[in-house]
């Protein structure tokens, strides 16, 4: 069965700060994946998606994200993280008849 | 990018019963969800909603509970029944971008259920 792990429930990180959430998958076939964020009181914003080609992919908000299909990882980067960046980030995997399976998330605390 | 409307945004709801949400998209697409997200948790699928068809249900949702219309390409109502305080949730409608596999989240609705 499809699956998405998101090992870290919460991460503190200062401002300025660099960030990295990690995302693990179990998908039998070539993955779509997703890294999706809830702000407080907002709906889900996507910030990037790796379908094919090159790993390295770039997104909104000065977010990327390197898919590994030998750690089935996707994780998501941000070198320089600001105070709106604390929010919930979701990562996701596309399951066929392009619906989404989600992970648990990470809640992202950003401190002065 | 599709711009994606639901209402209402929160309501609180006697125990028993039923609340209908509405979800309307600024252009036609083809594929259209609805999830639940229960309180400090993930999205979970309850259905897609297809048009001029009955919605298909993903385990452990049921029709009866959660009865979806679709009676367009742009408009989509999700039903919760005879609900219980375990259905305080938010629950959000999403639409797929003309097969990209890029899904567009509405704002969600906010449902307490007392």
């Amino acid at each position: 069965a499809q699956s998405v792990t998101q090992p870290d429930i919460h991460i503190t990180v200062s401002e300025g700060a660099s960030l990295e959430l990690r995302c693990n998958y179990s998908y039998g076939a070539t993955p779509y994946l997703f890294w999706y964020v809830q702000s407080p009181g907002q709906g889900l914003q996507l910030l990037l998606k790796y379908f094919s080609g090159d790993t390295l992919v770039q997104g909104i908000k000065g977010f990327e994200a390197e898919f590994k299909r030998s750690q089935s990882s996707f994780n998501l980067r941000k070198p320089s993280v600001h105070w709106s960046d604390a929010a919930e980030y979701f990562c996701a995997v596309g399951v066929g008849d392009y619906k989404l399976s989600f992970g648990a998330g990470t809640t992202v605390t950003v401190r002065a | 990018s599709a711009v994606i409307s639901q209402k209402p945004s929160r309501d609180i709801c006697q125990r028993g019963t039923s609340l209908t949400i509405q979800c309307q998209v600024d252009s036609q697409v083809t594929m259209m969800f609805w999830y639940r997200q229960q309180p400090g948790q993930s999205l979970t699928l309850i259905a897609t909603a297809n048009q001029g068809s009955e919605a298909t249900y993903e385990s452990g949702f049921v029709i009866d509970k959660f009865p979806i219309s679709r009676p367009n390409l742009t408009f989509s109502t999700l039903t919760v029944s005879n609900m219980s305080p375990e259905d305080s949730s938010i629950y959000l409608c999403s639409v797929d971008s003309a097969g990209s596999d890029e899904q567009f989240f509405g704002p969600g609705t906010r449902l307490t259920v007392l």
